[in-house]
């Protein structure tokens, strides 16, 4: 069991620009999720997927915001032309149905 | 909309002893997940310990233990034998058992815990 990898760990970025961050599952987990933490909160959920298929989103996910799960494998969360308030953790999960989640270590994402 | 609050921003605590993180909860579902995460400084989101919503008994894992109060809908964390490597974040999450329900997790805003020598 290598845990849920994620890459990067830190993000530092003009406004403005576009970032990609990528979450590695644990492999026999058919569901990741995405969260956002912000500093002295606690994460928010962002977006699920089941296998390749992207069963919810939370409005907190802007239309800036696309995430994908090709192949039901690695995900990949993208925000385009970023903002300050964009700044914030961005944490990885994985897990099977009835099971706890496991997390990955977090994109922390720096605004300039 | 379920919501779940953590009432204590900071606790502190004498290595060896015993301190309990409050967390309540709101929901109209019957059959849910309560969990405890603690969250050491610039590290992975670790689970301590969960809750089935339909158990009456109190789950244990160690040093760990939770009071689950359905009734009331509180779902507190007793740490006993605190040891430094305890300090850390601790957040209390909620989470549907409804078939179909996507399984996402609803945190409080979590308690820091300070473990003193």
């Amino acid at each position: 069991d290598t845990g849920v990898s994620q890459d990067p760990r830190h993000k530092i970025t003009k406004r403005g620009q576009n970032v990609t961050f990528r979450c590695d599952p644990i492999s026999e987990h058919n569901r990741l999720y995405w969260y956002r933490q912000t500093l002295g909160q606690g994460p928010e959920f962002l977006t699920y997927f089941q296998n390749e298929a992207q069963l919810e989103k939370s409005r907190l996910l802007s239309d800036r915001f696309s995430a994908e799960r090709p192949k039901g494998s690695f995900s990949t969360l993208e925000i385009q032309r970023t903002e300050q308030g964009d700044s914030a953790m961005y944490l990885c999960a994985s897990g099977t149905m009835g099971q706890p989640q496991h997390f990955g270590d977090g994109t922390r994402l720096s605004i300039l | 909309a379920q919501t779940v609050t953590q009432s204590q921003p900071e606790m502190s605590v004498q290595e060896a002893e015993t301190v309990t993180l409050s967390c309540t909860y709101d929901t109209s579902e019957s059959d849910y997940y309560l969990f405890w995460y603690k969250q050491p400084p610039s590290r992975q989101m670790i689970l301590v310990i969960r809750q089935e919503a339909y158990k009456q008994q109190n789950a244990t894992e160690n040093r760990f233990s939770v009071n689950f109060q359905k009734a009331a809908k509180s779902f507190s964390l007793k740490i006993s034998d605190s040891q430094l490597g305890d300090a850390a974040m601790y957040f209390c999450a909620y989470r549907s058992a409804i078939s179909g329900a996507t399984n996402k997790l609803i945190f409080g805003t979590g308690t820091l815990l300070a473990v003193q020598p």
